[in-house]
């Protein structure tokens, strides 16, 4: 079965501060992709980065950054210089039974306060 | 431009009515999709269809039901059978396979 788990439900930061969302994630796929999803306060979601399985080289675009490691099933986003925008909700989603069904952590609401 | 469009954006229905929810794609995807959102459970799949005239169920589909008679078009309907109906229903399709799902604004339906 698959599951993603975003133990911090929420997490308030002083803008300019720099922090990490962890996800840690279950699949008994040996080839799989990892999402991150963002959630303004207007509801849609927003993709943010897909990574697949084969490739554990951190990505980096702008002040967001992404940690694969797939020794400890983790996929933590980094936000540099927090901004008062970055306020949302974040998820990580596995997708799964042919790609076409994907698992959604809960979520952390983070709350950048300036 | 393209994207997905859901409406209304805001849905009131006594208890007890069915209710069918708008969701349109002009990206020209095959795969949509129906999720519910609850305060602090994420999302959780309602429906999905791969292609025109066929659709599966997800993680929760009692009480809920969904036609796809156009690749663009995906309604779902929330009927009366549904407990709890009282959530925000996210719409998103994909072009299938191992990319992104793109996601409709939202509707939040509250049953009094």
């Amino acid at each position: 079965a698959q599951k993603v788990t975003q133990a911090q439900t929420e997490i308030s930061v002083v803008e300019k501060e720099d922090v990490t969302l962890d996800c840690v994630y279950e699949t008994r796929d040996t080839t799989y992709y990892l999402f991150w999803y963002k959630q303004p306060p207007s509801g849609e979601l927003v993709f943010l980065i897909r990574r697949n399985s084969f490739d554990e080289q951190n990505e980096i675009s702008g002040r967001y950054s992404w940690n694969f490691q797939k020794s400890t099933s983790s996929f933590n986003f980094t936000i540099t210089a927090s901004q008062v925008v970055d306020s949302a909700v974040y998820f990580c989603a596995l997708p799964s039974g042919g790609y076409q069904k994907v698992t959604f952590g809960t979520g952390t609401k983070l709350q950048v306060i300036p | 431009d393209g994207g997905i469009t859901q409406s209304p954006k805001y849905l009131f229905r006594k208890e007890g009515q069915n209710v069918t929810l708008s969701c349109e794609q002009n990206l020209n995807h095959d795969a949509m999709y129906w999720y519910r959102q609850d305060p602090g459970q994420g999302l959780r799949l309602i429906y999905y269809s791969q292609i025109v005239n066929d659709f599966q169920k997800g993680d929760i589909a009692e009480g809920y039901s969904v036609s796809r008679e156009k690749k663009e078009s995906f309604p779902l309907t929330v009927t009366s059978a549904q407990k709890n109906p009282t959530a925000f229903y996210l719409c998103a399709s994909s072009s299938g396979g191992f990319v992104e799902q793109f996601f409709g604004p939202g509707t939040r339906l509250t049953v009094l």
